[in-house]
């Protein structure tokens, strides 16, 4: 199946600080998302992005589809957008699902 | 409001019991899913339905079963067969291959 990796695995930022997180992917896919798990458990959708970038306020994202790989930037970041960053993807066929990389653990100190 | 729904929020279960997560949606999406996660992990699907009356199995479908009699409801059932059961299991639902939507997830102890 593919394979999805995520780095770093952890980061730690000063509040105001940019951070860039990174997702590479093995294989063509239809679907890929950010997710932000916050401490709660629930999963905030980011982006859906597939190919092209894409911005919402502080955060941005771009994916690479030909290079399989995908960028999330966080600018001027804030206490509130710790928590962990998760990427996943589908597999390009017809089935839906996703598979999801093991994803950053975020924190952002005062 | 529109949303995906799962209840309960926390569970407790004893060893030898099975136990029934729910999880419903009025997006009028068409699939639904199934994931579990285990503490600093990523989440694993378990079972999707693409279609009502249909389903099949994800990555790590052993020890569970679904069913899908509506649109808007997916259950799961944890069963005893199911040897490591405690874990966070999130509920998601799509139209088509298109942007998947969580729910707020259950938390299941074994006792």
């Amino acid at each position: 199946g593919i394979q999805v990796e995520q780095s770093p695995p952890d980061l730690i930022l000063q509040e105001g600080a940019n951070s860039t997180l990174r997702c590479n992917f093995s294989d063509s896919v239809n679907n890929l998302q950010w997710f932000h798990q916050n401490p709660w458990g629930q999963l905030i959708n980011l982006f859906y992005i597939p190919s092209g970038t894409k911005q919402n306020g502080r955060l941005s994202a771009t994916t690479v589809a030909t290079e399989r790989y995908s960028l999330l930037y966080i600018s001027s970041s804030q206490t509130t957008d710790s928590g962990v960053y998760f990427c996943a993807v589908d597999d390009g066929g017809s089935n839906y699902k996703l598979t999801f990389g093991k994803g950053t653990l975020l924190t952002v100190n005062p | 409001d529109g949303g995906i729904t799962q209840s309960p929020k926390y569970l407790f279960r004893k060893e030898g019991q099975n136990v029934t997560l729910s999880c419903e949606q009025n997006l009028n999406h068409d699939a639904m899913y199934w994931y579990r996660q285990d503490p600093g992990q990523g989440l694993r699907l378990i079972y999707y339905s693409q279609i009502v009356n249909d389903f099949q199995k994800g990555d790590i479908a052993e020890g569970y079963s679904v069913s899908r009699e509506k649109k808007e409801s997916f259950p799961l059932t944890v069963t005893s067969a199911q040897k490591n059961p405690t874990a966070f299991y999130l509920c998601a639902s799509s139209i088509g291959v298109w942007e998947q939507f969580f729910g707020p997830g259950t938390r299941l102890t074994v006792l």
